[in-house]
C-alpha cells in the first residue's frame, strides 16, 4: 500500500531563517506530487506541482521554493523565511489525472 | 477569485439526522469534484468523488450529488454521527488540455454534529 510521510509535524521558526520541510512518498512510482498551504479562516491553496523529477510548477507567487530531487521526494523551501508564511503546509500524492489525492499528516509552520 | 466556493463555514446538525454540505464552482471545465474530511493537526482524508458524467454517486452514509447545470454538487452524511464532526473540503479539477487536473479546493465548512 501507498504512504506518504511528512516531517516535522511542527515547527517554530524566527523571521529571516531558512526552511525546510520533506515529503516523502512509499509504494508507487511516478506519483504527481503537491505542496498545499492552509492559513488561517482559509481553505487548502495549492502552492507547488510536480509531475516528474525536476519538474516543478508554481502555482503563486511567493517567497518559497520546492524542488523534488528523487522520484518519490518532494522538498518545500525558503532562503529567508516571513511572518506571513506561517501556517499548516502539507503534501500530497496522486496519480495524475483526475483522481483523488492522499495527504500526509501536515506540518504547522509558526514563524515569530 | 474563488473556483470552488463552500459559502457555509459552519453547519451544526443533531445526531441521526442528515447532514447537507454545499459547493459550488464556477470553472465549467471541472469534470472531476471530491469530499474531504479533515481533523484539526491532521491532513485531510478523501471520502468521496464523482465524475461529471454522473449526477450521483453513493458510499454507505455518504452520498455525493452533482447539477452540472447549476454548478452544484453537495455532500449528505445519513445517519450522522458525531465522529462526522469535522471541517469539509469540496474539490475539483480539470483534465484538458494543458492541465494537469491540480485539485482545487473550497475554504471548507465545520460540521459538529450534536449527541
Amino acid at each position: 500500500s501507498q504512504t506518504i510521510h511528512q516531517w516535522p509535524a511542527t515547527l517554530v521558526q524566527p523571521v529571516g531563517s531558512p526552511l525546510s520541510l520533506e515529503c516523502t512518498v512509499e509504494g508507487t512510482s511516478n506519483p504527481n506530487l503537491y505542496w498545499y498551504r492552509q492559513a488561517a479562516g482559509r481553505g487548502l491553496q495549492l502552492l507547488f506541482y510536480s509531475v516528474g523529477i525536476g519538474q516543478i510548477s508554481s502555482e503563486v507567487p511567493q517567497n518559497l521554493s520546492a524542488s523534488r530531487p528523487q522520484d518519490r521526494q518532494f522538498i518545500l523551501s525558503s532562503k529567508k523565511l516571513l511572518l506571513s508564511d506561517s501556517g499548516f503546509y502539507l503534501c500530497a500524492w496522486n496519480r495524475g489525472g483526475n483522481t483523488e489525492a492522499f495527504f500526509g499528516q501536515g506540518t504547522r509552520l509558526t514563524v515569530v | 477569485d474563488q473556483q470552488v466556493k463552500q459559502n457555509s463555514p459552519s453547519l451544526s446538525v443533531q445526531e441521526g439526522r442528515i447532514s447537507i454540505l454545499n459547493c459550488d464552482y464556477t470553472n465549467s471545465m471541472f469534470d472531476y469534484f471530491l469530499w474531504y474530511k479533515k481533523y484539526p493537526a491532521e491532513g485531510p482524508t478523501f471520502l468521496i468523488s464523482i465524475s461529471s458524467i454522473k449526477d450521483k454517486n453513493e458510499d454507505g452514509r455518504f452520498t455525493v450529488f452533482l447539477n452540472k447545470s447549476a454548478k452544484h454538487l453537495s455532500l449528505h452524511i445519513v445517519p450522522s454521527q458525531p465522529g462526522d464532526s469535522a471541517v469539509y473540503f469540496c474539490a475539483a479539477s480539470a483534465l484538458y488540455r494543458g492541465s494537469q487536473g491540480n485539485l482545487i479546493f473550497g475554504k471548507g465548512t465545520k460540521l459538529s454534529v450534536k449527541p
